[in-house]
């Protein structure tokens, strides 16, 4: 079945440091891949989303680029801020047929000023 | 605004009791999920539903029931069946059930069973 896999946290970084957060994944065909944040006691955000090989998503100075060829959809920004601070989750939907989203564990992201 | 609306945020239930979370949307979005959280092991899904009056169990569905009856509505009730029912609880909406639709997700409720 598919599945995600995510760096383990947590990540702990200064402010204005470049930031990674390793993503692959494992599915059938070609999923569309996701990264949604999670900010303490509340709900998933979508951060950004790519839904074919080499695209590029990105949102709030955040990037990631669909790799078919390694399957992945590592996350990125050049200069993290202190409100960057939260749980990122990389995620994934199938397309065979109807599908839902298949969730890695999450990796917590700590920024110090 | 647009959006989900959990409620309660914080519920606490004795052992042995049901308990219904309640999910409402706003999005006009048809297809509706439920999630649980848990420390370290990311979102498992319980149920989820297409269209009104149809859903379909997710990974970790027992203990646990649904009901589609509006199309903005999609309450979870955690039964006593449910052993370890203290956890984290996400609904979510996407605007059809295709595999490129990303999801919108409420604020959760924190459910503690004393």
């Amino acid at each position: 079945g598919d599945s995600v896999t995510q760096m383990e946290g947590p990540v702990t970084l200064s402010e204005e440091a470049f930031l990674t957060i390793n993503c692959t994944y494992t599915a059938t065909g070609y999923p569309s891949l996701f990264w949604y944040v999670q900010y303490p006691g509340e709900g998933l955000q979508l951060l950004l989303k790519a839904t074919k090989a080499d695209d590029k998503g990105s949102n709030k100075g955040f990037e990631a680029t669909y790799r078919k060829e390694t399957t992945s959809f590592h996350l990125e920004k050049g200069s993290v801020q202190v409100s960057d601070s939260a749980v990122y989750f990389c995620a994934l939907s199938g397309v065979l047929g109807y599908s839902t989203l298949t969730f890695g564990k999450g990796t917590m992201l700590l920024v110090s000023p | 605004d647009g959006g989900i609306t959990q409620s309660p945020k914080y519920l606490f239930r004795k052992e042995g009791q049901n308990v219904t979370l309640s999910c409402e949307q706003n999005l006009n979005h048809d297809a509706m999920y439920w999630y649980r959280q848990d420390p370290g092991q990311g979102l498992r899904l319980i149920y989820y539903s297409q269209i009104v009056n149809d859903f379909q169990k997710g990974d970790i569905a027992e203990g646990y029931s649904v009901s589609r009856e509006k199309k903005e509505s999609f309450p979870l009730t955690v039964t006593s069946a449910q052993k370890n029912p203290t956890a984290f609880y996400l609904c979510a909406s996407s605007r059809a059930a295709g595999g490129n639709e990303w999801q919108f997700f409420g604020p959760g409720t924190r459910l503690t069973v004393l």
